[in-house]
């Protein structure tokens, strides 16, 4: 069936440093690449979001790319704080569909 | 975030109890989602539910059941079937139809469920 894989499990980074996190799902289908950042605790909260007809796309520190030939995307965080430590999950949709596959998850640690 | 809601944040049960956890979002949005998850690991879809009076299984259905008798609730009872059912779970919706947004899902504050 359709997955979606997401690396690293764990990342550790230095406050300031950048932060990587990468997805590659199996769907040819999927066009909607959410991600979420779930603290300890909460509900995950949607804080990026691609869609297929875009290869980029930033918000401040936050940005994504996708590469659909090879069915990539990543999130890179910049200038990482200690209120970035969570778990990020990366998922991958189809629009009009009802089926969204999320990653395992990355624990991100920002070390102050 | 107020939007969806779930009740309660924590509840235990005995093995061989059925329990039912709660969903409500007055978001007027067509489509909801009822997730598991489990420490270290990802979501997992348990059921989800396009419109009214419709719901469709998802890839680990085996041993809860839903209903969908309002647009704005969406309860999941957990039955004694389910073998292993302490989790941490989570009920989503989405607009759905036209437009921009209307595939992202927004998340309730979930319910964590313990078997004694």
């Amino acid at each position: 069936g359709e997955n979606v894989e997401q690396h690293p499990s764990t990342l550790s980074v230095q406050e300031g440093d950048s932060a990587v996190i990468k997805c590659t799902y199996s769907d040819s289908a999927s066009n909607y690449f959410p991600w979420y950042k779930q603290e300890l605790g909460k509900r995950p909260q949607l804080i990026i979001d691609i869609r297929s007809n875009v290869g980029e796309k930033k918000d401040q520190r936050i940005a994504v790319t996708l590469n659909k030939t090879a069915k990539h995307f990543s999130l890179h965080i910049t200038e990482t704080q200690p209120e970035d430590s969570a778990v990020y999950f990366c998922a991958a949709g189809n629009t009009g569909g009802f089926k969204t596959i999320f990653g395992a998850g990355t624990r991100l640690f920002v070390k102050a | 975030d107020g939007g969806i809601t779930q009740s309660p944040k924590y509840l235990f049960r005995k093995e061989g109890q059925n329990v039912t956890l709660s969903c409500e979002q007055n978001l007027n949005h067509d489509a909801m989602y009822w997730y598991r998850q489990d420490p270290g690991q990802g979501l997992r879809l348990i059921y989800y539910s396009q419109i009214v009076n419709d719901f469709q299984k998802g890839d680990i259905a085996e041993g809860y059941s839903v209903s969908r008798e309002k647009k704005e609730s969406f309860p999941l009872t957990v039955t004694s079937a389910q073998k292993n059912p302490t989790a941490f779970y989570l009920c989503a919706s989405s607009p759905k139809g036209l437009g921009v947004n209307t595939d992202t899902q927004y998340f309730g504050p979930g319910t964590r469920l313990t078997v004694l």
